[in-house]
């Protein structure tokens, strides 16, 4: 068992849609990161948070620390969103980075 | 963006040859890192540093060795590429641990056939 999961693998949405991407986790974390990655391009990091919520334009992201969870979530989604989306966790016996398989979006116009 | 830059950028070799990849930073972070990415798999860590001449193992540091002589470069090193050393190879930097955020370079295609 990876211990970080992420669901769905893949998700196709129409644009306008609001999108949720969610992440679990079995390792005690200090930290979770959400990346952004485009086809055949580089990785970006979309959010870093231990706690409550953070916004960033149409990105959210939340994290339930006694539920080992965490969400993503794009409101009124667009093509340009299509991407995979990989959250991480930082914490455990190992203190680096465990990374999920990520989550294939597809925002069709 | 930060400056990360990897090279090269794309490299087909032969089962048997050595390689090495170049990962260059202008940020001067602290903290560098080797990860490969195969399909069904999440990044992968090889090695990291945290610091010049510090280097550590990852999850999957077989067959790879790294070095660091100065702070804005670190090297991975295939030194007999097997054809399950084809992966798309990224580099990272982060000015602290793991629990800041990391910056990622564009990756490196490698195929080893």
């Amino acid at each position: 068992k990876n211990e970080v999961e992420q669901s769905p693998q893949n998700l196709t949405a129409q644009e306008g849609e609001f999108i949720t991407i969610n992440c679990s986790y079995s390792v005690g974390i200090s930290a979770l990161h959400w990346l952004q990655q485009h086809p055949g391009g580089g990785i970006v990091s979309l959010f870093m948070l231990s706690s409550g919520k953070k916004k960033h334009g149409r990105l959210i992201a939340t994290i339930n620390i006694q539920e080992k969870h965490s969400s993503l979530h794009i409101t009124a989604s667009h093509p340009r969103d299509s991407a995979v989306y990989i959250c991480a966790a930082y914490g455990g016996a190992t203190n680096k980075l465990i990374f999920g398989t990520g989550t294939l979006l597809a925002v069709q116009p | 963006d930060a400056g990360i830059t990897q090279s090269p950028r794309h490299k087909v070799t032969e089962t048997g040859t050595p390689v090495t990849l170049r990962c260059h930073q202008t940020e001067n972070h602290r903290y560098m890192y080797w990860y490969r990415q195969d399909p069904g798999h999440g990044l992968r860590l090889i090695h990291y540093s945290y610091g010049v001449k510090d280097t550590d193992k990852g999850e999957v540091s077989d067959g790879y060795s790294v070095s660091r002589s100065k702070t804005e470069d670190f090297l991975l090193t295939l030194e007999s590429a097997t054809s399950s050393q084809t992966s798309v190879y990224f580099c990272a930097i982060s000015d602290s641990s793991g629990a800041r955020e990391q910056f990622f370079g564009p990756g490196t295609r490698l195929t080893v056939l």
